[in-house]
């Protein structure tokens, strides 16, 4: 079993639906929990940065994380065409180091 | 503010030569973190440099190596290249101080033919 595990999709859904992006994981250490966007030959973006369980908000994203589940979720408002790409979660138990695990990756296409 | 800068964008290298690259993390930032990404394994943790020591070490074999300088920049070399060594490699720039976010630069494609 891999330690952060992702549905890699294809997720394709209408222009303005809401879009939901799950994460497991197994390490009961992470404590800090990460979503990036990564378009075709890009680098990561950082869209989200949590730290513990609760809940985040920025604009149309929201992010929430249920360690007692080990779950973490990213939640997409009013999807748009340029959301399209590919939503990677990544996770860490080092509270000053950056050596995170990264979940496979969900490919997701905004039709319009 | 400028971003990560990673160079070269492009390169093709033949089995058994040796490569560095470069990233130049955000001003300011004295952490800078490297991992490689392929279709198979996804992105995986090379290794982490703070203030020019190494941090944490990910789980590559010793022909993965690299140093950080004074100002923060950072090289990575990979030498007697094989082609699975064939990647995305994506440098991550932060603080490096507690509880702090890290930006990837655009990455450096590397073939290995």
């Amino acid at each position: 079993q891999k330690e952060v595990e992702q549905d890699p999709g294809p997720l394709s859904v209408p222009e303005g639906a809401i879009v939901s992006l799950n994460c497991t994981y197994s390490n009961s250490a992470f404590q800090y929990f990460m979503w990036y966007r990564q378009y075709s030959r890009k680098g990561p973006e950082l869209l989200m940065y949590t730290y513990s369980s609760g809940n985040k908000e920025d604009g149309r994203f929201t992010a929430q994380v249920d360690k007692s589940s080990k779950y973490i979720s990213l939640f997409i408002r009013d999807s748009q065409p340029s959301d399209s790409a590919t939503y990677l979660c990544a996770m860490s138990g080092d509270n000053y180091g950056q050596n995170f695990v990264f979940g496979p990756g969900t490919r997701l296409s905004v039709l319009p | 503010k400028a971003g990560v800068t990673q160079t070269p964008r492009y390169l093709i290298k033949t089995r058994g030569q040796q490569v560095t690259l470069s990233c130049s993390p955000i001003s300011g930032h004295r952490s800078v973190s490297w991992y490689q990404q392929t279709p198979g394994q996804g992105l995986q943790f090379l290794f982490e440099y703070f203030s020019e020591t190494q941090r944490n070490k990910g789980n590559f074999p010793g022909r993965f190596s690299g140093r950080q300088f004074s100002n923060s920049r950072s090289e990575m070399n990979v030498s007697t290249l094989e082609l699975g060594d064939s990647a995305l490699y994506l440098c991550a720039s932060s603080l490096g101080t507690e509880n702090t976010e890290a930006f990837f630069g655009q990455g450096t494609r590397l073939t290995v033919v």
